[in-house]
C-alpha cells in the first residue's frame, strides 16, 4: 500500500498561474485533509473532506478550492498563484473512529 | 493568542540526556492530546497520544496537567535519531480539528 501519495514534488509558479496539487489514498479513509505550513511554523488546515462529495473550510481557505468526487482522490486547486502562497502543502487522511492523521510526503510551492 | 503554544527552541541535547518539552493551549475545553514527530522535510507522522494519568512508550512521556493547561514529552537517554521536530496537537473542541503548535526543534548531538 502507498498510503497517501502527492504530486508534484517541487513547483515553481509565476504571480496569476494556477494549479492543481494531486492528492491520492489506498486506506479507503472518508476524511482527507490539505493543511499548508509555512517556515517555523505549525500546519493550518485549508480544507477537509469527511467523504466523496462533502467538502468544507478549514483556518486559510482563501485562494484555494477543492473537490472530492472520490473516496481515493482530493485535489488542491490553486487559480491565482499569490507569493502568501510559498509554502509546503501536505495532504492527510484520518479514519472516522481516530483521530490519527497520516500524511503524504508534501509538496514545496514557491510563487515568485 | 495561539491556541497551542511551544518553546520552537532549537533544544541541543547530547546523547544520552534527559530533555523535556512543554506545550501549552488556551482552550480549557479542547479534550484529546497528540504529540507528532517531523523530521527535517519530511511530513509529520504521529509519536503519541496523550493520555490524563499520563502514558509512556519505551523512552518516551507524555503527560498532561490539564488545571495548568499544559502537556509535556519526556525524552530520556536521546539517541542521535531522536533529532526531529516535535508538534504539539489539540482536537479543537470547536471544530473537532487537529489543531497543531509551531513544533519545538530538538538536535542531539554525539
Amino acid at each position: 500500500n502507498a498510503g497517501v501519495t502527492q504530486t508534484p514534488k517541487f513547483r515553481i509558479l509565476k504571480i496569476g498561474q494556477s494549479m492543481t496539487l494531486q492528492c491520492a489514498q489506498d486506506m479507503n479513509h472518508n476524511y482527507m485533509y490539505w493543511y499548508r505550513q509555512d517556515p517555523g511554523m505549525g500546519l493550518k488546515l485549508i480544507y477537509y473532506s469527511v467523504g466523496a462529495g462533502i467538502t468544507d473550510k478549514g483556518e486559510v481557505p482563501n485562494g484555494y478550492n477543492v473537490s472530492r468526487s472520490t473516496t481515493e482522490d482530493f485535489p488542491l486547486r490553486l487559480e491565482l498563484a499569490a507569493p502568501s502562497q510559498t509554502s509546503v502543502y501536505f495532504c492527510a487522511t484520518g479514519g472516522q473512529s481516530s483521530y490519527e492523521q497520516y500524511f503524504g510526503p508534501g509538496t514545496r510551492l514557491t510563487v515568485t | 493568542r495561539k491556541e497551542v503554544e511551544q518553546d520552537p527552541g532549537p533544544f541541543n541535547v547530547p546523547e544520552g540526556a534527559t530533555v523535556a518539552f512543554n506545550c501549552t493551549y488556551s482552550n480549557s475545553a479542547s479534550q484529546s492530546f497528540f504529540w507528532y514527530r517531523q523530521d527535517c522535510r519530511k511530513e509529520p507522522k504521529l509519536l503519541m497520544s496523550v493520555y490524563s494519568s499520563g502514558n509512556e512508550d519505551g523512552r518516551f512521556t507524555a503527560q498532561l496537567n490539564r488545571a495548568s493547561q499544559y502537556i509535556s514529552l519526556l525524552i530520556r537517554d536521546s539517541k542521535l535519531s531522536d533529532s526531529a521536530t516535535y508538534l504539539c496537537v489539540a482536537i479543537s473542541s470547536n471544530t473537532g480539528k487537529l489543531i497543531f503548535g509551531q513544533g519545538t526543534t530538538l538536535q542531539v548531538k554525539p
